[in-house]
């Protein structure tokens, strides 16, 4: 079975700064891929970012980037420069190549992020 | 892409009555899942589809949940006799068939049931 764990309900970051989102995750697939997803108030599931668990390099896209550890089973999303925009509720996902069939993802509780001035 | 589309946005109804919605994937997406979300927790897996098929369904899938994708296109997801317990928002989401490919989300359906 798969599980993720995000042990922050809730984080405050102020405007420009940058946030870290927790996410530890434990599976026993041999290969599988780490998600973020964003979920705004309109409830929209909006795809950040995705980690493979043999890319060698930590993956990046725009502001968001994902601090893969494998041996310590954490997938922690990175937003730097925060916006106002980026208050959300954030989800981690995995699929596992033999759990996760057709892409099926497992989700975490998520965490709601809030960005002050 | 123009999106995933689930129609109706919200969804009241009372104890007992039977629901349905639809599921309008990106058009060439093979793979449709249907998702549950309860206030304050991630997503959880329901069936998901490839093309016509529905290839898994998760034991929260009562035998009162049907979901169906006729011609592979768009699906519905039928609730029979429903309960206060099936109050949740509905997400649907497509993606292509291959591996680790992202998934796309509509907006959902949210049910109360009263």
């Amino acid at each position: 079975a798969q599980k993720i764990t995000q042990t922050q309900p809730g984080m405050f970051v102020q405007e420009k700064e940058a946030v870290t989102l927790d996410c530890t995750y434990d599976t026993s697939d041999p290969s599988y891929g780490l998600f973020w997803y964003k979920q705004p108030s309109s409830g929209e599931m909006i795809f950040l970012i995705y980690q493979g668990s043999y890319d060698q390099q930590n993956a990046t896209e725009g502001r968001y980037s994902l601090n893969f550890q494998k041996a310590r089973k954490s997938a922690n999303l990175v937003i730097s420069a925060s916006q106002l925009g980026d208050s959300a509720m954030y989800f981690c996902a995995m699929k596992g190549v033999f759990t996760g069939g057709g892409n099926k993802l497992t989700f975490g509780t998520g965490t709601q992020l809030k960005v002050e001035l | 892409d123009t999106g995933v589309s689930q129609n109706p946005r919200h969804k009241i109804t009372k104890r007992g009555q039977n629901v349905t919605f639809r599921c309008d994937p990106i058009s060439e997406h093979n793979r449709l899942y249907w998702y549950r979300q309860t206030l304050g927790q991630g997503p959880e897996f329901l069936t998901y589809f490839q093309n016509e098929a529905q290839l898994e369904k998760s034991r929260l899938l009562s035998d009162r949940f049907s979901a169906e994708r006729p011609k592979g296109s768009f699906s519905t997801l039928e609730i029979q006799r429903t309960e206060q317990g099936d109050s949740a928002m509905y997400l649907c989401a497509s993606s292509r068939d291959r591996t680790n490919e992202k998934l796309f989300f509509g907006s959902g359906t949210q049910l109360s049931v009263l």
